[in-house]
């Protein structure tokens, strides 16, 4: 069955300091993968996709995303984080007919 | 602003009260879902519509009773809840039913509280 994981519950990064946050898939074909992000009591909001081409693809709010096949993974970065980067991550693969499934999420905590 | 308006923000109900909630999109979109989420875990799917019909059920307890009345809205009646309902609840859309490439689109979410 196709999944999604994500190996850091919770995070925490300077201001200014550079993010990584970690997400592996497992899926037979060529997965649709996203990355969003949920603010407290919020809904999500689309980071970024990928679907198919270029390997490196780029987001809102200066965050991209790398896709590595040979590793299965769809890592999200970001150079620089902000204060108001702190929220809940979540990866997400598109299973078929609109079938998505979400990774258990990183929480992102910025330190002043 | 979302695209994406979900009504109310926050319900508080009786297990024996009827209540529904709302979603609605002016983006065109002919997909559009029902999740739920509670706090500190990811939104898990209850339904999936497609071109206004039912195209997805993930075994959700049938005091779930979803409605697609046209192409911008999506109503979730909610009858004789219990208290481990209580949940944000999540609507998305998406614009082509059927295909691998869309993004889905959420809206701010209804917590609702079962007392």
């Amino acid at each position: 069955a196709q999944s999604v994981t994500q190996p850091d519950i919770h995070i925490t990064v300077s201001e200014g300091a550079s993010l990584e946050l970690r997400c592996n898939y497992s899926y037979g074909a060529t997965p649709y993968l996203f990355w969003y992000v949920q603010s407290p009591g919020q809904g999500l909001q689309l980071l970024l996709k990928y679907f198919s081409g270029d390997t490196l693809v780029q987001g809102i709010k200066g965050f991209e995303a790398e896709f590595k096949r040979s590793q299965s993974s769809f890592n999200l970065r970001k150079p620089s984080v902000h204060w108001s980067d702190a929220a809940e991550y979540f990866c997400a693969v598109l299973r078929n007919n609109n079938d998505m499934r979400f990774g258990a999420g990183t929480r992102l905590t910025v330190k002043p | 602003d979302t695209e994406v308006t979900q009504t109310p923000k926050h319900l508080v109900m009786g297990m024996t009260n009827k209540k529904s909630l709302k979603c609605e999109q002016h983006m065109g979109h002919r997909a559009m879902y029902w999740y739920k989420q509670k706090a500190k875990k990811p939104p898990e799917l209850m339904f999936v519509y497609s071109y206004e019909k039912l195209s997805i059920n993930e075994s959700v307890p049938s005091r779930f009773s979803p409605e697609c009345p046209n192409s911008s809205l999506l109503n979730l009646h909610l009858h004789a809840l219990q208290p481990e309902d209580s949940a944000l609840y999540l609507c998305a859309s998406s614009q082509r039913p059927g295909t691998g490439d869309q993004p889905q689109h959420f809206g701010d979410g209804t917590r609702l509280s079962i007392l």
